[in-house]
Formats: C-alpha cells, structure tokens, sequence
C-alpha cells in the first residue's frame, strides 16, 4: 500500500541555518504529495503541495520538488527562523480516490536563536 | 484561524465511558474527516463523510462511529474508552470529495485523556 517515511527529530538548527527534511514515499499511480506543518497547540495547515513530476510547490520560504525517479519530496528553506520551530508532515494521496491522505510520522525542528 | 471549529478543547474520562466530539467544517465545505494522532502511531486518518455519507472508512475501531448532520457538522462518538485511546482528535474539512484534489483545513482538535 502507499506509504510516506520522513526523517526522524527532532532536527536543531540555529536561525539562518539551511534546512533540509527528507521525504520518501511508495505510491501506486501518480499520488499528491504534500507537506504539512503543525504549530504548538495548533491543528496541521498545508505548507506547500505539488500534483505531478517536477512540479515545485513552495511558500513561505519553503520548497519542495515532486522527484518520480527518486520517490522523494524532500522540504528544503534557505534560512530558517525561530518561528519555523514546528513539526512537519510529509503526505501523499491518489489524486482519484476519495478515501484519505497518509501521513508520515512528523519532524520536529527546533531553531535556536 | 482554520475556520474549523471542535469541540470540547479537552476531555478527561474514565475507562469503559463514551464521549462524543463535534466538528463543524468551514461554511461551505461538504468533506469531513477525522483523524487520531497519538505519539506510537502518529496520524491516522479514521473517517470520511460527504454531504452526509460515508466515502472511505481508515484504522477505525468498531467502538468508534462517526456521523455528518444535514446542516454538516460531525460527530465523533468513542465508546467503550481505554487508555489507549488517549489521544488528540482532528477534524478537518475540505470543498471536494476527494482527498488530494483540495486543501484540507484542520481544526484545533480535541484531546482525550482517558484515565
């Protein structure tokens, strides 16, 4: 079945720091991919999405590209800032089912000041 | 602020109890889901409903059930609680039927402490 796998934390970065998350999935077919991202005490709120191959969704600062080859959809930002500490959620989902997304597990990131 | 709205905020209950949790989706959203997120199993998605039917059903425990209302709020109902459901409880709301298509909002969600 489809499956999302995202780099364990919690991940520490001081502020400017350049960020990286890694994120791979299996999928059947050409699934979304999404990430997520949850504030402390606060639901999850869509970071960015990309629906096909090499397709870059980006906002806020982050970004991340649709790779086929690679399976991946890793999130990257330039220059974090304390307020980017949150968990993040890589997910995918079959475009033409209604059922669900799948989730990873979540990354913590703490950015120091 | 999601325009989801859940509650109760918190709720503490003893083992072998039934609560319910209440969703209201974004106005005019007809999707609602329902997630569980626990730290040993993450997010799991429970539940879907559209415009008052069910559309796809996830890791749901018979002792849960869910329905959508005509004016399209959800409820949530456990019964039979442990421990092990202790957790925090999404809901999320959603303009399309399928899940990849549209954004999904989340509400704050509810944690359940069963004691």
């Amino acid at each position: 079945g489809n499956s999302v796998t995202q780099m364990e934390g919690p991940v520490t970065l001081s502020e400017e720091a350049f960020l990286t998350i890694n994120c791979t999935y299996t999928a059947t077919g050409y699934p979304s991919l999404f990430w997520y991202v949850q504030y402390p005490g606060e639901g999850l709120q869509l970071l960015l999405k990309a629906t096909k191959a090499d397709d870059k969704g980006s906002n806020k600062g982050f970004e991340a590209t649709y790779r086929k080859e690679t399976t991946s959809f890793h999130l990257e930002k330039g220059s974090v800032q304390v307020s980017d500490s949150a968990v993040y959620f890589c997910a995918l989902s079959d475009p033409n089912r209604d059922d669900k997304i799948i989730f990873g597990k979540g990354t913590r990131l703490h950015i120091l000041p | 602020d999601s325009g989801v709205t859940q509650t109760p905020k918190h709720l503490i209950t003893a083992t072998g109890q039934r609560v319910t949790l209440r969703c209201s989706p974004r106005s005019g959203d007809l999707s609602v889901y329902w997630y569980q997120q626990s730290l040993d199993q993450g997010l799991q998605f429970l539940i879907h409903y559209y415009n008052g039917e069910e559309r796809a059903k996830g890791n749901i425990l018979e002792r849960f059930s869910a329905q959508q209302f005509p004016d399209l709020h959800s409820e949530l109902n456990l019964s039979s609680l442990e421990l092990g459901d202790s957790a925090l409880y999404f809901c999320a709301s959603s303009e399309s039927i399928l899940a990849g298509s549209y954004e999904q909002y989340f509400g704050p969600g509810t944690r359940l402490t069963v004691t």
